[in-house]
């Protein structure tokens, strides 16, 4: 069955700092992973869409890498500002072929 | 073009009442799909439908049901609310399988006392 977890749960950095979210899933055989931004309140909105074919996709100040042998996500967040502040979550396919397994999340807040 | 609608935005139930979450979508995607989102645990698939008349359970469908009478539409159907459904709903799109990009509405917030 497959899993996601993502580390660490909460983030606070302050503005302008670089840093990584980890994304890890049990089961390498995936063929594409996403990653979703959660404002509060609100829907989740598409960041990024990696396929298995790709090692990484970049949009913006965003990075997003694959290593599907090792079962791992990172996304990169260059320059950090507050309007990054959300929570970021992760997906990949599970079973089945239409399912989505989500990550519970890494909330980020980017301190000004 | 107003993407992924869901209605009511909150609501409050009490156990054992009975209701209908709306989703709509303009998008013409077939793929249409329900989530819970509840604090800690990401988001689980309630239901899903891969087209016009054709549902298919998800990871937690018990005490839910949905219909799929036309592209745009997905209801999904509390029978019987219980405390324990008292989450956050979600309603996505895609436009095929779960290698596309996913849409999401803006949510439904359940409380049930």
């Amino acid at each position: 069955k497959q899993e996601v977890t993502q580390i660490p749960a909460a983030l606070s950095v302050p503005e302008g700092e670089n840093l990584v979210l980890n994304c890890s899933f049990t089961d390498s055989a995936i063929y594409n992973l996403q990653w979703f931004r959660q404002d509060p309140g609100k829907g989740l909105t598409s960041l990024l869409l990696i396929q298995s074919s790709q090692r990484e996709q970049t949009s913006g100040r965003l990075n997003a890498s694959l290593d599907k042998s090792s079962g791992r996500s990172t996304l990169y967040i260059a320059a950090s500002q507050p309007g990054d502040s959300a929570t970021y979550l992760c997906a990949v396919p599970g079973g089945g072929g239409f399912k989505t397994i989500f990550g519970a999340g890494t909330r980020l807040f980017v301190k000004a | 073009n107003a993407g992924v609608t869901q209605t009511p935005k909150f609501q409050v139930l009490k156990t054992g009442q009975s209701m209908t979450l709306q989703c709509a979508q303009d998008m013409n995607h077939e793929y249409m799909s329900w989530y819970r989102q509840d604090p800690g645990m990401g988001l689980r698939l309630i239901h899903y439908s891969v087209g016009a008349g054709i549902t298919d359970q998800g990871e937690v469908p018990n005490g839910y049901n949905v219909s799929r009478s036309t592209t745009e539409d997905f209801p999904l159907r509390l029978l019987s609310a219980a405390p324990s459904q008292t989450s956050v709903y979600f309603c996505a799109t895609h436009l095929q399988g779960s290698g596309e990009t996913q849409y999401f509405g803006p949510g439904t917030r359940l409380l049930v006392l």
